[in-house]
């Protein structure tokens, strides 16, 4: 079975510039998720989609961020402009339920790095 | 959501026992215990997962007691290639609940 993937792996651009990541999940998980990861961090939790719904987004920073799941599956996020301090590391995750608990599968990440 | 708290690092050496412990004193009645793993430029990876007493598969075991205030993951003779990051997370038994990562465990082998 194939896992999350995202690409690009690795991204670099300069300040003001916009940039999108893709993010295609495990299939039949119904349940999304954007994590941010910065260095020396644990993944802080972005937006998560159930479905095509963003069921949480509150901390998601919407000024310069925008993210959507269309048709249930695959999920985009992206960032105008970009600023110095979104460089990171961006996972996507998707879940299911085994006898009620979750499990999240997480894909490698795309690395930004914003000049 | 449960806060939890675990130490930042840890050193070990080449076929010992790691024991990483969690502290999660407001753990709730349905509040579960999840470990993840994170090797660098990866995403987390599931460890293990478990509500009360003592869980095993291949990779580790979890521990947790009767209070579910802490809970303990064992690595069995560890190798070179168990030097990652750890996480502890507790989250609810309900579908789509979300989860916290702290700045985990940072487990170096040594040969």
């Amino acid at each position: 079975e194939a896992g999350v993937v995202q690409s690009p792996r690795y991204k670099i651009i300069e300040k003001k510039q916009p940039v999108a990541f893709w993010c295609n999940p495990i299939s039949g998980h119904n349940t999304l998720y954007w994590y941010r990861q910065n260095l020396g961090q644990g993944p802080e939790l972005l937006i998560r989609y159930e479905n095509e719904e963003a069921v949480d987004d509150s901390q998601l920073p919407k000024d310069r961020f925008s993210a959507e799941r269309l048709k249930g599956v695959d999920s985009t996020l992206k960032i105008q402009p970009a600023e110095l301090g979104d460089s990171a590391v961006y996972l996507c995750a998707s879940s299911h339920l085994t006898s009620g608990r979750e499990t999240q599968y997480f894909g490698p990440g795309t690395r930004l790095l914003v000049l | 959501l449960a806060k939890t708290t675990q130490p930042i690092s840890m050193d070990s050496y080449e076929g010992q026992e790691v024991n990483i412990t969690c502290s999660h004193n407001n753990i709730a009645t349905n509040d579960y215990i999840t470990w993840y793993q994170q090797f660098p430029s990866q995403g987390p990876r599931f460890i293990i997962q478990g509500y009360k007493t003592k869980v095993t598969n291949e990779v580790a075991s979890l521990f947790i007691p009767a209070d579910r205030k802490s809970s303990t993951l064992s690595l069995p003779r560890v190798s070179l290639s168990d030097t990652a990051v750890y996480y502890c997370l507790v989250g609810v038994e309900n579908y789509g609940q979300n989860f916290v990562f702290g700045p985990g465990t940072r487990l170096s082998v040594l040969p």
